[in-house]
């Protein structure tokens, strides 16, 4: 029973455009998210968080969406650059799961110049 | 300031073997965390610890998978006598506070395990 899944297993987006990245959970329980950055041989890096009690967390070129009604958040990266090109997964906390993160399966992004 | 890391980087064993993996966290993160990352999934939780003391192990696959963290510093993950489904990206994060709170998991570069 996967929690937390990422429905694009990739996304190939022209550097400069907006790239946005999809998730969905189905645990109500979660209340806090997070979407961390992988490059190949590295362990992920978090990159930006949202609480359940936000609908919008924004740094930088990077904003998280959350729309807790349709359990569904969204990372917007703009502009994409091409060292944007990395695995993302979205994570989940919370609720019965407690200190642990449950992670999507990954969505492979490439940037292209 | 160092990050988390990792040690071996990469072990083969052939099956039956016991292997040790061993993370190193940020200096004065009371909580350690290992997941399993199978080849084009995201990672699984394992196990907790905050300092010493493992909180929950509810992700262990098996009997044959052993965490301990025994002066809440260093954590070694064991396997016992292990299988080819055993074959997957073994994980470490930590975080500097306890208990429930929105801190920041910081992952190592993990161990990446091949049975034979």
């Amino acid at each position: 029973d996967q929690q937390v899944k990422q429905n694009s297993p990739s996304l190939s987006v022209q550097e400069g455009r907006i790239s946005i990245l999809n998730c969905d959970y189905t645990n109500s329980m979660f209340d806090y998210f997070l979407w961390y950055k992988k490059y190949p041989a590295e362990g992920p890096t978090f990159l930006i968080s949202i609480s359940s009690i936000k609908d919008k967390n924004e740094d930088g070129r990077f904003t998280v969406f959350l729309n807790k009604s349709a359990k569904h958040l969204s990372l917007h990266i703009v502009p994409s650059q091409p060292g944007d090109s990395a695995v993302y997964f979205c994570a989940a906390r919370g609720g019965n799961a407690g200190n642990m993160l449950t992670f999507g399966g990954g969505t492979r992004l490439m940037v292209k110049p | 300031g160092a990050g988390v890391s990792q040690s071996p980087r990469y072990k083969v064993a052939k099956r039956g073997q016991d292997v040790a993996l061993r993370c190193d966290p940020i200096s004065g993160h009371v909580s350690l965390f290992w997941y399993q990352q199978a080849l084009g999934q995201g990672p699984e939780f394992l196990t907790y610890f905050q300092n010493e003391a493992q909180l929950d192990k509810s992700g262990l696959p098996s009997d044959r998978f052993f965490a301990e963290r025994p002066e809440g510093s260093v954590s070694t993950l064991k396997i016992q006598r292990t299988q080819q489904e055993d074959s997957a990206v073994y994980l470490c994060a930590s975080s500097s506070r306890t208990g429930y709170s929105t801190d920041t998991q910081y992952f190592g570069p993990g161990t990446r395990l091949t049975v034979l």
